[in-house]
């Protein structure tokens, strides 16, 4: 079976541009996560979906951060505008069920110049 | 004090040997505990999930969890070069979704 997929696994862009992270979280899993991770920071729950429902964004840094999942088998993480302290690997993870294990993606390493 | 605490390391353990990591805990209403396994530049990848009280084996893995004292710990026997990386505890609390995590511990196996 497939495991989560992201894409892309890395982005180069510069300050101000928009960058648009993609998830597709294993089929039949219900519960979709976005973390980021820095060597400062460890990793921070960004979103947590639910039924492709948001139940908890109290993790996104800022209003430049959005995220949306439209259907049960694709989301986004969107930043707009970028700035260098964005600069992180952002990953997303499914579970089948919101308390069972998650299971992450390969992640995106994003690069703000 | 932080939610989840593990030691940074590096933790250095001889080829064949036992490596021992712990992790405590800080909020006795946790129920559920992972071991994740992080090799440098890839992505977290479960180990194990311990939610009793006592020992769970998983072939050369161990987790351990001891709910009165607050800790979980992973024991990998006969350690090989390969299981070098970080390992990351993470902790639920009942009934919620959210995973605490740990800042890991990074293992280094020597030949």
């Amino acid at each position: 079976d497939a495991g989560v997929i992201q894409s892309p696994r890395h982005e180069v862009t510069e300050m101000g541009q928009e960058v648009t992270l993609r998830c597709k979280p294993i089929s039949g899993h219900n519960s979709l996560f976005w973390y980021r991770q820095t060597m400062m920071r460890g990793l921070e729950l960004l979103i947590y979906f639910n039924n492709n429902v948001p139940i908890d964004d109290s993790g996104m840094p800022e209003d430049r951060f959005s995220a949306k999942m439209p259907n049960a088998s694709f989301s986004t993480l969107k930043i707009q505008p970028s700035e260098p302290r964005d600069s992180a690997v952002y990953f997303c993870a499914s579970s089948q069920l919101a308390v069972t294990p998650q299971f992450f993606g390969p992640g995106t390493r994003l690069t703000v110049l | 004090q932080k939610e989840v605490e593990q030691n940074s390391g590096p933790l250095s353990v001889p080829e064949g040997a036992i490596a021992s990591l712990n992790c405590t805990y800080s909020d006795r209403g946790s129920q559920s505990f992972f071991w994740y396994r992080q090799y440098s530049g890839k992505s977290p990848e479960l180990i194990m999930f311990i939610y009793s009280n006592g020992d769970k084996e998983d072939g050369r893995f161990t987790a351990q969890l001891n709910k009165a004292s607050q800790y979980v710990s992973l024991l990998i026997r006969d350690s090989q070069p390969s299981d070098s990386a970080t390992y990351l505890c993470a902790v639920k609390r009942d009934s919620n979704y959210q995973l605490i995590w740990g800042a890991g511990t990074k293992l280094i196996i020597k030949p």
